[in-house]
């Protein structure tokens, strides 16, 4: 069975500081990935997707960026974290065929100071 | 802009009653919807899928499609204090990405 693994799952940075945040899937292969934020008691913003290894699509521009160095591996990035980058990111997997949904991680709380 | 609409609640029910949640797309070409379940503090959890006009039924849950009407609905029968939780409708059309409604929070009243 596919499982996704998304760590850390609690982060506390000061502003300015960079971020790395990963994520792995196991069990399939040339996943769909996602990255997402979710602000306290709002909807799902979708960040970032990949169809494959190197391929990145952004949906917000922002001083976030994303990179898939591996078929499995999703990684979120930061150079200079700002006060308004805190939230609850989320990973997610989905399948390429059509009618498969998104599994999402245990998502990243990540903390600003 | 494409768009799923969800009441942000909160939908207060008693216990042991039915819960219903309802969405609407803007997407006349979405094939896919999905409903997930997150409870404050976790991420959000698949619960049902549907793909066809009609009813879905999946233990205590029944997923309803209407495509004329754009519309998608959750039931929850004999509704339990576990249930409590904000729930997304997501949209889908092949080839593009999902789209997620904002939420719909339920409290299940002992």
């Amino acid at each position: 069975s596919q499982t996704i693994h998304q760590w850390p799952a609690t982060l506390v940075q000061p502003v300015g500081s960079p971020l790395s945040l990963e994520c792995t899937v196991e069990g399939t292969s040339n996943p769909n990935l996602y990255w997402y934020r979710q602000a306290a008691g709002r909807g799902l913003q979708l960040l970032f997707y990949s169809v494959g290894i190197g391929q990145i699509s952004s949906e917000v521009p922002q001083n976030l960026s994303a990179s898939r160095p591996q078929d499995r591996q999703f990684i979120l990035s930061s150079k200079k974290l700002l006060l308004s980058d805190s939230g609850f990111y989320l990973c997610a997997w989905s399948g390429t065929t059509s009618n498969q949904p998104q599994h999402f991680g245990d998502g990243t709380r990540l903390s600003i100071l | 802009q494409k768009e799923v609409e969800q009441n942000s609640g909160p939908l207060s029910v008693p216990e042991g009653a039915i819960a219903s949640l309802n969405c609407t797309y803007s997407d006349r070409g979405s094939q896919s919807f999905f409903w997930y379940r997150q409870y404050s503090g976790k991420s959000p959890e698949l619960i049902m899928s549907i793909y066809s006009n009609g009813d879905k039924e999946d233990g205590r849950f029944t997923a309803q499609l209407n495509k004329a009407s754009q519309y998608v609905s959750l039931l929850i029968r004999d509704s339990q204090p576990s249930d409590s939780a904000t729930y997304l409708c997501a949209a889908y059309n092949y080839g593009q990405n999902f789209v997620f409604g904002p939420g719909t929070r339920l409290s299940v009243l002992p």
